[in-house]
């Protein structure tokens, strides 16, 4: 597709169980971003991939958190054990060398 | 560690000019990066400096000044469409690769 997609748009799950968030990144982009952003907050960094390695893992916020990316395209995010905390919008974003991040619409992920 | 500050919110009339500033504090700059985000929506890119000065792009300016770590987008002609969440960004590099750090934003609301 044109623009970075991501899947599911709109996840409601009960606290405990694991879920799995999919980012499908602009064709040919090297760099791929996962942020999270909890309502009215700012941008929450996760993790970075540059191909399939993430050399920055430093803003995952717990084990229960992570994330792989196989081919150099497709990412998921995988929570596992989910808290209520964990409840906020998951943003991912591709860019190409130039640094420009272009973001997918989202996925909004609600903890009962 | 990695600061980047700005108003948190700020209001201004519909026609007239509003200043956004931001001020960062990182290690390995990189370029800076303004987003537009409205509520419900993935944010989008307006504007990057790398070098000092200032890059207009229609209604929109962005300044940047790195020895006084800081940056202002300049929003002239404002619409009622142009309420939103301004993201101010630094790009910075960091054991050889390039990172994206949000600030929390800055809440634009314009009324008539």
């Amino acid at each position: 597709g044109a623009g970075v997609s991501q899947s599911p748009s709109n996840k409601v799950t009960e606290k405990g169980k694991d879920v799995e968030l999919r980012c499908d990144p602009i064709s040919g982009h090297t760099a791929l971003y996962w942020y999270r952003q909890s309502l009215g907050q700012g941008l929450e960094f996760l993790i970075y991939f540059q191909g399939n390695s993430a050399p920055d893992k430093s803003g995952l916020p717990s084990d229960r958190f992570s994330a792989e990316r196989t081919g150099g395209s497709v990412s998921t995010l995988t929570i596992q054990r989910t808290q209520q905390e964990d409840s906020a919008v998951y943003l991912c974003a591709s860019s190409s060398d130039t640094g420009e991040l272009f973001f997918g619409e989202g996925s909004r992920l609600t903890v009962l | 560690g990695q600061n980047i500050d700005q108003p948190t919110e700020m209001t201004a009339t519909e026609g007239a000019i509003v200043q956004i500033n931001c001020t960062y504090q990182t290690s390995g700059f990189n370029g800076l990066f303004w987003y537009q985000q409205h509520a419900g929506e993935a944010p989008t890119f307006l504007s990057y400096n790398v070098l000092d000065g200032l890059e207009e792009k229609g209604r929109f300016s962005s300044f940047l000044s790195r020895s006084k770590g800081y940056s202002y987008l300049l929003l002239k002609e404002l619409q009622m469409k142009d309420s939103a969440s301004y993201l101010c960004a630094v790009r910075v590099i960091s054991g050889g690769y390039n990172k994206l750090i949000f600030g929390a934003g800055t809440r634009l609301a314009v009324h008539p």
